[in-house]
């Protein structure tokens, strides 16, 4: 089992939808969260990070579920330019070497 | 500014060839982290540096695989007696300190190696 597992997708999306999907992941000692945003052929880029509380950021909200152990991005009003692969990203305790997921796709469309 | 640079873009080479893959970090970041990529996944870690220092070789997947910073800014990755599975895109990293905080992580555009 991975560390960290997502719904690769795609997850098609209309434009001006809103789209939701998860990320679970193993390890209970993992301290730190994110969600980062990786365009075709280009490098990963911090999305932004996830806090238990929730947070949101424009049209962006991430939320953390410790006891579940899962992390959740959703997009509201889907732009064009959204359509990209979000990697579900974990730190573990004590340390600084990033646990990637395998991504989920997401296509919007016009 | 300046971001994370890697040479080459691309490298094609042989199985059984040396290969060497250079990062030049974010002037003034300390840390820096190599990542490999392969199609339809996410990056995996292979090595972080703090300084000059090796401070976690984990993620090299065995002893074909090292990497140096002697200088504490510029890295490379070398790959001896390449084969077929270790074609992937190479992601190089680094941020302003290492310890207790995360600091952001920003990614180079990668190398990316085909091994015939």
């Amino acid at each position: 089992r991975k560390e960290v597992e997502q719904d690769p997708g795609p997850f098609n999306v209309p434009e001006g939808a809103t789209v939701a999907f998860n990320c679970t992941y193993s390890n209970s000692a993992s301290q730190s969260f994110f969600w980062y945003r990786q365009d075709c052929r280009k490098e990963p880029k911090l999305l932004m990070s996830v806090y238990s509380s929730g947070n949101e950021d424009g049209r962006f909200t991430a939320q953390l579920n410790r006891a579940s152990q899962y992390i959740s991005l959703l997009i509201r009003d889907s732009k064009l330019s959204d359509s990209a692969t979000y990697l579900c990203v974990v730190i573990k305790a004590a340390g600084n070497k990033l646990t990637f997921g395998g991504g989920t796709r997401v296509l919007v469309k016009p | 500014g300046a971001g994370v640079s890697q040479t080459p873009s691309n490298k094609v080479t042989e199985k059984g060839k040396y290969v060497e893959l250079r990062c030049d970090p974010i002037s003034g970041h300390t840390a820096l982290y190599w990542y490999r990529q392969s199609l339809g996944q996410g990056p995996e870690f292979l090595i972080y540096f703090q300084g000059t220092g090796a401070a976690d070789d984990s993620g090299l997947p065995n002893d074909r695989f090292f990497a140096v910073r002697p200088e504490g800014s510029v890295s490379t990755l070398k790959i001896q007696r390449t084969e077929r599975g270790d074609s992937a895109v190479y992601l190089c990293a680094s941020s302003s300190l290492a310890g207790g905080a995360y600091n952001e992580q920003f990614f180079g555009p990668g190398t990316r190696l085909t091994v015939l």
